[in-house]
C-alpha cells in the first residue's frame, strides 16, 4: 500500500504571493503523480498530471516539479480564485488501491 | 463539451441497495475508462472503483469489494453502480470521472456534479 502524506494541512498565503504545497509517497511512484483543486460545493478539477504536465485549461501559474517520492505544486502569484483545497494522487500501482493524499486547504492570509 | 450527470442518490437503510447512473456526453464514452470516486462528508476524495472502455476489466477498492458491481452501457453512453450491503461508511458525495487516455491512467480528467448517497436507519 502506498500512503499519500500532504503538508501542510492548511497553508495561509496571501493574494498575488506564492504558495508551495508538498505531497509524499511512501514508497516511488516515479512520475505518476497528479494534483487536484476542490473549491466548495464543486467537484475536482485536474490540474497536473504526469507530476509536473498541465492539464487542457490550467494557467501557467500552476506547475508541478517532483519524482519519485517528493512532489510538489507551486502557485506563482495567487489569484483570489485559487483558494481551494488540493489533493495529490498517485497512480502507479496495479491494481488501482489507496490513491489520494488527505488534501491541503490553501486559505486566504 | 463533456459533460457527466449522476443520479440516483438516496438515503436507503443499513444493509439496503442502490443504483448509481451516470449519463456521459461531449466525448466517445467507448473509447474511456470510467471510474466512480467518493467523498464522505467534510473528508477527502477516494476512488472507488474502475471499468475499461469495454467492460471488460473491474477494479474496486477493498472498502467496497464484493459489495458494489461497476458496469456500463455503451450503446446508452452511460455508467453504473450498483451498491448492496450498504453501510454508515458509505454514506458520501458519488462522483462519476472520466479517465484521461484511451488505456486506463487511473488520472480523472472530467468528473460530474456527484450525487448524495445516505446510508442511515
Amino acid at each position: 500500500e502506498i500512503v499519500m502524506t500532504q503538508s501542510p494541512a492548511t497553508l495561509s498565503v496571501s493574494p498575488g504571493e506564492r504558495a508551495t504545497l508538498s505531497c509524499r509517497a511512501s514508497q516511488s511512484v516515479s512520475s505518476n503523480l497528479a494534483w487536484y483543486q476542490q473549491k466548495p460545493g464543486q467537484a475536482p478539477r485536474l490540474l497536473i498530471y504526469g507530476a509536473s504536465t498541465r492539464a487542457t485549461g490550467i494557467p501557467a501559474r500552476f506547475s508541478g516539479s517532483g519524482s519519485g517520492t517528493e512532489f510538489t505544486l507551486t502557485i506563482s502569484s495567487l489569484q483570489s480564485e485559487d483558494f481551494a483545497v488540493y489533493y495529490c494522487q498517485q497512480y502507479n500501482n496495479w491494481p488501482p488501491r489507496d490513491t489520494f493524499g488527505q488534501g491541503t486547504r490553501l486559505e486566504i492570509k | 463539451e463533456v459533460q457527466l450527470v449522476e443520479s440516483g442518490g438516496v438515503v436507503v437503510q443499513p444493509g439496503g441497495s442502490l443504483r448509481l447512473s451516470c449519463a456521459a456526453s461531449g466525448f466517445t464514452f467507448d473509447d474511456y475508462a470510467m471510474h466512480w470516486v467518493r467523498q464522505a462528508p467534510g473528508k477527502g476524495l477516494e476512488w472507488v472503483s474502475l471499468i475499461s472502455w469495454d467492460g471488460g476489466s473491474t477494479y474496486y477498492a477493498d472498502s467496497v469489494k464484493g459489495r458494489f458491481t461497476i458496469s456500463r452501457d455503451n450503446s446508452k453512453n452511460s455508467l453504473y453502480l450498483q451498491m448492496n450491503s450498504l453501510r454508515a461508511e458509505d454514506t458520501a458525495l458519488y462522483y462519476c470521472a472520466k479517465d484521461i487516455a484511451e488505456d486506463t491512467a487511473m488520472v480523472f480528467d472530467y468528473w460530474g456534479q456527484g450525487t448524495l448517497v445516505t446510508v442511515s436507519s
